[in-house]
């Protein structure tokens, strides 16, 4: 069965570089949301987005911003990179149904800001 | 979102049952109990999830306390693949809800 993509799998940055991380959800997946994993801490939420529109958001600094494309695939923009942005970040989608709940997890895309 | 309460870490011997316990007193009548593990680095995997009645799937089971102030997760025979961090997580059901990570439950599983 299909699932959820995420690239690059690993980068490296430099402070105050940009990066951009991609999400492929899982197809006919309506809703993606994004998660920031830190060396030694639990996933924490940072934005999700529900039929291209955003729907909630969580501690995401405002260096960062993202958005769904029309075919819902993601994508989180990173700017002025610090140390601490050093994390794993998932993404994870869900398909559409009001009762359906489940997330479905990428595998992470490493990021390590020198 | 009500908040939970889970062991740090548990052991549990290869072919035995884990039992993993999850504390949420504050849970209100319209929020659900989800489970999800996180193995090694890999991306979060849902388990199962309840409201107030008993549920069980392939992976586990998930016995909820009549007022709905506890929960077990059960796995009936742990393999060593299922070494992992175990969240308890309580929210509504639908929409587009996120997922509010605890501390989560360290399973090793011994051989």
């Amino acid at each position: 069965a299909a699932g959820v993509i995420q690239s690059p799998r690993h980068l490296i940055k430099e402070k105050r570089e940009t990066a951009t991380l991609k999400c492929y959800p899982i197809p006919r997946h309506d809703t993606v949301y994004w998660y920031q994993q830190g060396p030694g801490q639990d996933p924490q939420f940072l934005i999700s987005f529900y039929e291209k529109m955003q729907s909630d958001k969580g501690s995401i600094p405002d260096r960062f911003s993202a958005q769904q494309f029309s075919d819902y695939h993601s994508e989180l923009n990173m700017s002025s990179l610090e140390l601490g942005d050093s994390a794993l970040y998932f993404c994870a989608s869900k398909k559409p149904g009001r009762g359906v709940d489940e997330q479905y997890f990428g595998p992470g895309t490493r990021l390590t800001v020198t | 979102d009500a908040k939970t309460t889970q062991p740090p870490s548990m052991d549990c011997a290869e072919g035995r049952a884990a039992n993993l316990p999850c504390n949420h007193s504050t849970i209100s009548g319209n929020e659900y109990v989800y489970w999800y593990r996180q193995i090694h680095s890999q991306g979060p995997q849902y388990i199962i999830h309840g409201l107030k009645n008993n549920e069980t799937n392939e992976m586990a089971s998930l016995i909820i306390t009549e007022d709905r102030k506890s929960s077990t997760l059960i796995l009936p025979h742990a393999t060593l693949r299922d070494t992992a961090v175990y969240y308890c997580i309580v929210r509504r059901q639908g929409g587009s809800e996120k997922l509010v990570f605890g501390k989560g439950t360290k399973l090793t599983v011994n051989p």
